[in-house]
């Protein structure tokens, strides 16, 4: 079982759009659509941020929206924010009752 | 409002036990919904699932982990627990208790607790 890779680090400006991948494989992944994606500010517990790979919680802004096309899911941040510089981490379910988490992505606001 | 709370040493020897317990507040660890889980996070590092539990104590483990790992849930306190032996310095993190749904997504966190594995 090994961890979802993610890009180490993403940047944009404020207003403008970027998208973080979640790269697993066909036994994560790509049979199941149940990726979620977490925002966690430094000291703090993560934050659910998308779930079963583009649902947004009530109170998530719909700046934040999801996908996936084969063994990628994607997360993207619409209108950035500079209250959206923090790491972000995938999750996939991977059978047998088991999940992995993705290497997480440090969105930096520029 | 749910509210997850860990407990438990700060510090643990290496070979040592770790024991933590998450007492749940504002909802029932006996809920049929949700499953109760553990998330750990090493100092720096990335998140990684430790294990789940369901109110009837069926588990489910981290294969990297399972063979020193036991979770398990008191109904009568509305708490669950968990325990990992053999420690060493690479089980230094933050340990986190979550409530996980049955679609796998996890939608309360506690707020973590640091765990030390040193001599």
């Amino acid at each position: 079982q090994s961890a979802l890779t993610q890009p180490a680090s993403v940047s944009g400006s404020p207003r403008q759009s970027i998208t973080i991948s979640c790269t697993g494989t066909s036994s994560d992944v790509g049979s199941y659509n149940l990726v979620s994606w977490y925002q966690q500010h430094p000291g703090k517990a993560p934050k659910l941020m998308i779930y079963e790979g583009s649902k947004r919680p009530s109170g998530v802004s719909n700046r934040f929206s999801g996908s996936k096309s084969g063994n990628t899911a994607s997360l993207t941040i619409s209108g950035l924010q500079a209250e959206d510089e923090a790491d972000y981490y995938c999750c996939s379910y991977a059978g047998s009752s088991t999940y992995v988490f993705g290497t997480g992505t440090k969105v930096t606001v520029l | 409002q749910l509210q997850l709370q860990e407990s438990g040493p700060g510090l643990v020897k290496p070979s040592g036990t770790l024991s933590l317990t998450c007492t749940v507040s504002g909802g029932s660890v006996s809920s049929s919904s949700y499953y109760w889980g553990w998330i750990r996070q090493p100092p720096g590092k990335g998140l990684e699932w430790i294990g789940n539990i369901y109110y009837i104590g069926s588990t489910y483990y981290n294969p990297s982990l399972r063979s020193r790992l036991t979770i398990f849930v008191d109904t009568s306190k509305n708490q669950f627990s968990l325990k990992l032996s053999s420690v060493t310095v690479a089980d230094t993190a933050v340990y986190y208790c979550a409530r996980r749904a049955a679609t796998g997504f996890i939608d309360y966190w506690g707020q973590g607790t640091l765990v030390t594995v040193s001599s």
